[in-house]
């Protein structure tokens, strides 16, 4: 079955320390966005990228980093830079930058991060 | 920054009533609407799309737009205790490529 996967579920990271957020889909999407959800918020965007070896910040997209070297990947990696990290993290992906005009987002189960 | 604004609620409305959800957006050039339900720890699942002014039905939901007014609505008819969830009012954003901009969301809870 086609779908996005989000690894791990729950991780738990320690001050000052970066880590990585896994997104992997098998939908042959061109474009892929990372939210970030705080309790009792909607989602804010962090990055998006419309196609391979290309990325934009979204609105809060200091502290984070992405890659988009492979179609199918788009890693988030959270800094030590990033200050308050605490938050539910939503992968998405479209067909298209059009295609999710048009409602087609297809959202991972998402990973939650703590920091400890 | 384009805002989408909600009521967080939460709304209660006893079971078979009609819940009206109500969202409202700043950004003029918007051209695509969303509604989307979130369960308690679960990813945003789509239920309505809609891009032209007027209504659009489908099923049990109804979503209503006006663009002159920057209004955007989400009916539930004969709503059901499993309809209580989260709901998320999304719209395009012509600043970021398209790609979705979010309210905070209105809980909605239906009391049997």
């Amino acid at each position: 079955d086609g779908g996005i996967t989000q690894s791990p579920k729950y991780l738990f990271r320690k001050e000052g320390q970066n880590v990585t957020l896994s997104c992997e889909q098998n939908l042959n999407h061109d474009a892929m966005y990372w939210y970030r959800q705080d309790p009792g918020q909607g989602l804010r965007l962090i990055y998006y990228s419309q196609i391979v070896n290309d990325f934009q910040k979204g609105d809060i997209a200091e502290g984070y980093s992405v890659s988009r070297e492979k179609k199918e990947s788009f890693p988030l990696t959270v800094t030590s830079a990033q200050k308050n990290p605490t938050a539910f993290y939503l992968c998405a992906s479209s067909m298209n930058v059009w295609d999710g005009i048009q409602g087609g987002y297809t959202f991972g189960s998402g990973t939650r991060l703590t920091v400890v | 920054q384009k805002e989408v604004e909600q009521n967080s609620g939460p709304l209660s409305v006893p079971e078979g009533a009609i819940a009206s959800l109500n969202c409202t957006y700043s950004d003029r050039v918007s051209q695509s609407f969303f509604w989307y339900r979130q369960y308690s720890g679960k990813s945003p699942e789509l239920i309505m799309s809609i891009y032209s002014n007027g209504d659009k039905e489908d099923g049990r939901f109804t979503a209503q737009l006006n663009k002159a007014s920057q209004y955007v609505s989400l009916l539930i008819r004969d709503s059901q205790p499993s309809d209580s969830a989260t709901y998320l009012c999304a719209v395009s954003n012509s600043n970021s490529g398209y790609a979705l901009n979010f309210g905070k969301g209105t809980s909605l809870l239906v009391t049997p």
